[in-house]
């Protein structure tokens, strides 16, 4: 089976720019999470989603942003870049439903570099 | 709010020499706790999730413990390819969907 893959794998922009991830799931699974990792922040958490429906938000402005698609597939966008933007953003999926005690299954990650 | 703290920060071991690293956290309610490893510049890889206090779980050289407070993960005659982050992370039951991470402790094995 195949793992979450996450585009782009690396990218650079400026700031004041915006930018689109995309993180496909595992097959058969339907809950999204996406996450920050920082050197000084560590992992830290920024929404979930199923079923097209955001269930949890981490504490993010609201310059970042999510969405998810009918086939689980999901976005993140992050508006009007800073450089304290610049950080690996990890997807994750888990098999959703009732039960939230699902493990979670991480990508590899995007690189964001903001100059 | 949920806080999970990770000891040591950093661990240099020699081949074959075994450890423990401590997770402790404080949780409204633990629905679950997990371990990861994360090597350099890639995504955390799952290692074992742990749901309530006396559980235990081996994979390999890992072993998981859970206690009410804590829990333990034991490298037992580690070799240099267990050299990693390890992460603890814990999902509160007053805050589904969501894991909360400790900050890693980053375990180096030399030959």
């Amino acid at each position: 089976k195949a793992g979450v893959t996450q585009t782009p794998r690396y990218l650079i922009k400026t700031r004041g720019q915006q930018v689109t991830l995309s993180c496909s799931p595992i097959s058969g699974h339907r809950s999204v999470s996406w996450y920050q990792q920082t050197p000084g922040q560590g992992l830290q958490f920024l929404f979930e989603y199923f079923s097209e429906t955001q269930r949890n938000k981490g504490n993010f402005p609201g310059r970042f942003s999510g969405r998810q698609f009918s086939n689980s597939r999901s976005e993140m966008n992050v508006s009007t870049l800073e450089l304290g933007d610049s950080a690996l953003y990890l997807c994750a999926s888990s098999p959703g439903g009732a039960d939230p005690s699902h493990t979670q299954y991480f990508g590899p990650g995007t690189r964001l570099t903001v100059l | 709010e949920d806080q999970v703290t990770q000891s040591p920060e950093a661990l240099r071991l020699q081949e074959g020499e075994s450890s423990s690293l401590n997770c402790s956290y404080t949780v409204s309610g633990l629905r679950g706790l997990f371990w990861y490893r994360q090597d350099p510049g890639k995504g955390p890889e799952f290692l074992f999730t742990l749901y309530s206090a006396g559980e235990e779980k081996e994979k390999e050289r890992l072993k998981a413990t859970l206690t009410k407070k804590e829990s333990f993960l034991h490298i037992t005659a580690p070799k240099p390819e267990d050299s990693a982050t390890y992460l603890c992370a814990v999902q509160a039951s007053s805050n589904d969907y969501k894991l909360s991470f400790g900050a890693g402790t980053t375990v180096t094995v030399r030959a």
